[in-house]
């Protein structure tokens, strides 16, 4: 079966300071692997995916990700936060053939001025 | 944003009623998901859908049925509501194309059972 741990349930940082949120999955073939993002309130906004290819990923508003599989890690990345980025962040493993994703447990991220 | 709606948006209710969830899409996307969403436990796929009139179970599908009669709608429907459902739902709607697997989100149904 598979299944996605998000070690850190929050984390706080400050503002201009860089952040690595961390991802590890469990997966039996290759994994599609997807971040999300979510505001107070709001639904779930991807930002970014890995399906195969180059193992580091960029996506919106300035996150990067990388693939590293012996690791099973799927790491989010940004050089510098801005305090629009606080929200929680979900990583989530796919690729059967449902389509279905499991979703990690989710990470608050908390921007300190 | 991926046109996707959910009504009510938020809904108070009763133990031992019936409650109906409303997810209307209009991409035309093959697959759509029920997930509910609770603190420290992400999202959890209740039902799905992989066509009209074709859907299996979830991780967390016991106390929930769900129909599709047209390729837009899918209802989820808590037959004797609990407490214990009290929860914020998402739906979610994919194309599937080449098991991609990337899915657009509605904006949630926050549902409180007294």
């Amino acid at each position: 079966a598979q299944s996605v741990t998000q070690p850190d349930i929050h984390i706080t940082v400050s503002e201009g300071a860089s952040l690595e949120l961390r991802c590890n999955y469990s997966y039996g073939a290759t994994p599609y692997l997807f971040w999300y993002v979510q505001s107070p309130g709001q639904g779930l906004q991807l930002l970014l995916k890995y399906f195969s290819g180059d193992t580091l990923v960029q996506g919106i508003k300035g996150f990067e990700a990388e693939f590293k599989r012996s690791q099973s890690s799927f790491n989010l990345r940004k050089p510098s936060v801005h305090w629009s980025d606080a929200a929680e962040y979900f990583c989530a493993v796919g690729g059967n053939a449902g389509n279905m994703l499991t979703f990690g447990g989710g990470t608050r991220l908390m921007v300190k001025p | 944003d991926a046109g996707i709606t959910q009504s009510p948006r938020h809904k108070v209710t009763e133990t031992g009623t019936p409650v109906t969830l409303r997810c209307h899409q209009t991409e035309n996307h093959r697959y759509m998901y029920w997930y509910r969403q609770d603190p420290g436990h992400g999202l959890r796929l209740i039902h799905y859908s992989y066509g009209v009139k074709d859907t299996d179970k979830g991780e967390v599908s016991d106390g929930y049925s769900v129909s599709r009669s047209k390729t837009e709608d899918f209802l989820l429907t808590l037959e004797s509501a609990t407490s214990s459902q009290t929860s914020v739902y998402f739906c979610a709607i994919s194309d599937g194309l080449a098991g991609l697997g990337e899915q657009f989100f509605g904006p949630g149904t926050r549902l409180t059972v007294l």
